[in-house]
């Protein structure tokens, strides 16, 4: 069964509004998820570490005050898109890392197409 | 240069044809390999991870060449549910860190 869900699968909004995406770890407590983003034709590029209980680590490029990472507990970290706008259309796909071999586990992605 | 380069495709190949794929990574401080299948529209998969000594999975066989810093990928007796983008991933400091992907179609 599936060990990592996002929520929403996909989602289209308009332009300047918000956009919430949430990751859930279902069968284990992660201290640590990723959040890539993947566009059209592209590889997967990190785009923050969540860290429960303390401040996301973003990548360079990458700006903290418009996706906005929420790790309130260990089974769920939230992805805001603050003030969306048409170039943030993307797939953002979260992970967690787990079990002996540290083996990466992918939610199924949210697929974010802003108007 | 982006730190993992793969082949440029797609590959367009018959039912039953042999495939290989390269990945070259550029971070000598890359710790792990893998090659993961991502379907359209969907998250990726893990496929297998990439030893040194070579590893085959059925149909597939993976290998790391360190020295050179090459990783590549066999698939013989393709199938038609092969189709897929293929990607070639590194673990360096604890991130994945994903080629760009290489789009396999096996054709009837």
């Amino acid at each position: 069964g599936a060990v990592v869900s996002q929520h929403p699968s996909w989602v289209i909004c308009k332009s300047g509004t918000s956009v919430k995406i949430e990751c859930r770890s279902l069968d284990f407590q992660a201290t640590t998820m990723f959040w890539y983003r993947q566009f059209p034709k592209q590889s997967l590029m990190l785009m923050a570490t969540s860290n429960e209980g303390s401040k996301a680590t973003y990548e360079q490029g990458v700006e903290k005050d418009k996706f906005l990472i929420n790790h309130a507990s260990l089974t769920l970290s939230t992805l805001t898109v603050t003030s969306a706008h048409p170039e943030d259309s993307s797939f953002y796909i979260c992970t967690i890392a787990g079990g002996p071999a540290d083996t990466q586990y992918f939610g199924p992605g949210t697929r974010l197409t802003v108007l | 240069r982006k730190e993992v380069e793969q082949d440029p495709g797609p590959f367009n190949v018959p039912e039953g044809a042999t495939v290989a794929f390269n990945c070259t990574y550029s971070n000598s401080a890359s710790q792990s390999f893998f090659w993961y299948r991502q379907d359209c529209r969907k998250e990726p998969k893990l496929l297998m991870s990439v030893y040194s000594s070579g590893n085959e999975d059925g149909r597939f066989t993976a290998q790391l060449n360190r020295a050179s810093q090459y990783i590549s990928l066999l698939i013989r007796d393709s199938k038609l549910s092969d189709s897929a983008t293929y990607l070639c991933v590194v673990i360096r400091g604890g991130k994945l860190i994903f080629g760009q992907g290489t789009e396999l179609s096996v054709k009837p």
